[in-house]
């Protein structure tokens, strides 16, 4: 069984604040380390797919880095937006089995 | 979004039914998946398909099966639905590992 974990469950910061979340995974048979975001009532929206240990992605705001020695990656959210507030998944990529597993998010709530 | 299309969007059906949910998608693209999204879950794999008629089990494919005998569609079915079973389904494409799952819309399921 996979195991793909995220941590914290959930998060609630101010307007403004910068914060970060946590996604550990199996480093054995990587191949991708996918990041969503998920909002109520739709469909998860792509933000990231790593693939290369030390890989460092960008889109605005928000960035995520990737170990795949370790299996880890963080997603971090810079001065977060009450519009940030969703829940972010990442899901593991094993090569040899092609199966995408998701780990159960963290939901991030931003308070103007 | 990748031309995915889920239906039905809503369904109600009763314990001891069979139901089918259809997903189709008009991209051409070689990997499917369905996902069951429950609260504190996030999303977790039933089953997924690779290919025309090579599918194979995800974490939690006790109870559903899936066909795929043309590229364009991927159908779940709940051989005998029960209460457990109620969830939104979610059905999702990729082209391959280095890119993003592309999901549709979603079926809400509820079995009384």
């Amino acid at each position: 069984i996979l195991n793909v974990e995220q941590s914290p469950q959930s998060l609630h910061v101010q307007e403004g604040d910068s914060t970060n979340f946590t996604c550990s995974f199996p480093s054995s048979n990587f191949y991708a380390l996918h990041w969503y975001r998920w909002e109520t009532a739709k469909s998860p929206e792509a933000l990231f797919v790593m693939t290369l240990n030390g890989d460092e992605k960008k889109k605005g705001r928000i960035s995520a880095t990737l170990n795949t020695k370790e299996g880890y990656s963080y997603l971090y959210i810079k001065g977060s937006q009450p519009e940030d507030s969703a829940t972010y998944l990442c899901a593991f990529y094993g090569g040899a089995t092609n199966k995408l597993i998701f780990g159960t998010g963290t939901l991030l709530a931003v308070q103007p | 979004d990748a031309g995915i299309t889920q239906s039905p969007r809503h369904k109600v059906t009763e314990t001891g039914t069979p139901v089918t949910l259809r997903c189709h998608q008009t991209e051409n693209h070689r990997y499917m998946y369905w996902y069951r999204q429950d609260p504190g879950h996030g999303l977790r794999l039933i089953h997924y398909s690779y290919g025309v008629k090579d599918t194979d089990k995800g974490e939690v494919s006790d109870g559903y099966s899936v066909s795929r005998s043309k590229t364009e569609d991927f159908l779940l079915t709940l051989e005998s639905a029960t209460s457990s079973q109620t969830s939104v389904y979610f059905c999702a494409t990729l082209v391959g590992a280095n890119s993003p799952l592309h999901f549709g819309n979603g079926t809400r399921l509820t079995v009384t």
